[in-house]
């Protein structure tokens, strides 16, 4: 049962489109978070969610809009999709505030390709 | 400043080797905790080893150690053995105390290559 999931795996489409990125958990943790991956490979965080509270938004585009209808649950939508979006992005969770020597689980990535 | 800074962009090692991976950090918190991951080519983030700034041993993980020097801010990550399968990307990330959000950091990667 995989413990941290995100669809879709892939996406590819034009800029100016609308898309959502989905993220799922399955491990009764409290915090859920999106990084992003450059082409550079570098990772950097995006937002961070505990108990479906926003508390990290780390100077992201407002184009850019996380929503956790449950603690279990963190999606991204992409408004007004630009090149400079393409990148891979992780969900991941962990444990919650105080857990500090807490692994975070990421899912699998979602490979986002703006033409 | 750079929270985490890993200074090897790329590293080879020869099969059956050790290699060592380098890592320090920046932080004035007394309270932190530092992982890695590993981030082979088909891309998922897989976690190795922590380490608590309070932990007073080193950790081990079966192949993999953390050199934890804390004087010197440095989290140094240990392959032991190394095999094919160790060739990815590795990443040092630190965890603050309270005041960081509970957001891991991470350093820039080094891409390991395991050769025969």
């Amino acid at each position: 049962d995989t413990a941290v999931s995100q669809t879709p795996k892939y996406l590819v489409t034009q800029m100016g489109n609308d898309k959502s990125i989905k993220c799922e958990q399955n491990l009764g943790h409290d915090t859920m978070y999106w990084y992003k991956q450059d082409s550079k490979k570098f990772l950097k965080i995006m937002f961070s969610y505990n108990n479906k509270e926003l508390i990290i938004n780390e100077t992201v585009p407002n184009r850019f809009s996380p929503k956790s209808p449950d603690k279990a649950h963190l999606n991204l939508h992409i408004n007004s999709l630009e090149l400079g979006d393409s990148a891979v992005y992780f969900c991941a969770s962990s444990p919650g505030q105080g857990a500090m020597l807490a692994e975070a689980f990421f899912g699998q990535g979602t490979r986002l390709t703006v033409v | 400043a750079q929270k985490i800074t890993q200074t090897q962009p790329g590293m080879f090692v020869q099969e059956k080797e050790a290699v060592t991976l380098d890592c320090t950090y920046d932080t004035s918190d007394p309270s932190y905790g530092l992982f890695w991951y590993k981030q082979p080519s088909s891309g998922e983030m897989i976690f190795l080893i922590y380490q608590g700034s309070y932990d007073q041993q080193n950790a081990t993980e079966g192949r993999y150690s953390l050199n934890f020097q804390k004087a010197r801010k440095s989290a140094n990550l240990v392959i032991s053995a190394s095999q094919l399968g160790d060739s990815a990307m590795y990443f040092c990330a630190m965890r603050e105390g309270w005041g960081g959000g509970n957001k891991l950091t991470f350093g820039t990667g080094t891409q390991l290559k395991v050769e025969l």
